[in-house]
């Protein structure tokens, strides 16, 4: 079965710094991996997802993620924060087992500050 | 535009009242999804969907029932509602349902059970 730890409930930034959101997960099989973002009063939006081939993926909005098998790893990160970044942010993982079977991470919310 | 809707967008009602929360999806998705948000937990799967009359439980379907009589529509019914099904319920589809394919989410329904 899988799972998905994010670490860090909260992360405070600054705008225009990095943003880096982690995210590590277990699976018995190879991983599907997505990152969603929710806007406050909003559904969940696909930020990002890796399924196979290249293990750098980039998103939607300037965001990018790397897919590191030997650190069961899916860091999120983007360059230089915008205010409109702030959101909560989840990544999920699913296996090609699983017919549309997502588990998702418990979430991290993100503060952008001026 | 290609969307998931659902109804009501906010609900506080009382134990024990039958209520049911639409979902339809104007996308001819195959795939529907019901799932639970609370905070620090991430999003849960309460019940998935694989095509019409084909429904299956997820990860958390005590105390919840639903029914795909058409492909659009995906309600979610709670016939004896309590106060821990408080919480922020999302519905989501995608085209098939395989592991690779992204969810796409309502806007999610609050629902306060007193």
């Amino acid at each position: 079965a899988q799972s998905v730890t994010q670490l860090g409930s909260h992360v405070s930034v600054s705008e225009g710094a990095l943003v880096l959101l982690r995210c590590n997960y277990s699976s018995s099989v190879p991983p599907y991996l997505f990152w969603y973002v929710q806007y406050p009063n909003q559904g969940l939006q696909l930020l990002l997802k890796y399924t196979t081939g290249a293990t750098l993926v980039k998103g939607i909005n300037g965001f990018e993620a790397e897919f590191k098998k030997s650190e069961t790893s899916f860091h999120l990160t983007k360059p230089s924060a915008h205010m409109s970044d702030a959101a909560e942010y989840f990544c999920a993982v699913s296996e090609s087992d699983s017919w549309g079977k997502l588990q998702f991470g418990a979430g991290t919310q993100v503060v952008v500050t001026p | 535009e290609a969307q998931v809707t659902q109804n009501p967008r906010y609900l506080i009602t009382v134990t024990g009242k039958k209520l049911t929360v639409t979902c339809s999806q104007n996308m001819n998705h195959e795939y529907m999804s019901w799932y639970r948000q609370d905070p620090g937990l991430g999003l849960r799967q309460i019940y998935y969907s694989m095509n019409v009359e084909v429904t299956d439980k997820g990860d958390v379907p005590e105390g919840y029932k639903v029914s795909r009589k058409e492909k659009r529509n995906f309600p979610l019914i709670l016939e004896s509602p309590s106060p821990n099904q408080t919480s922020l319920y999302f519905c989501a589809s995608s085209l098939s349902g395989t592991a690779t394919q992204a969810q796409h989410f309502g806007d999610g329904t609050r629902l306060s059970i007193l």
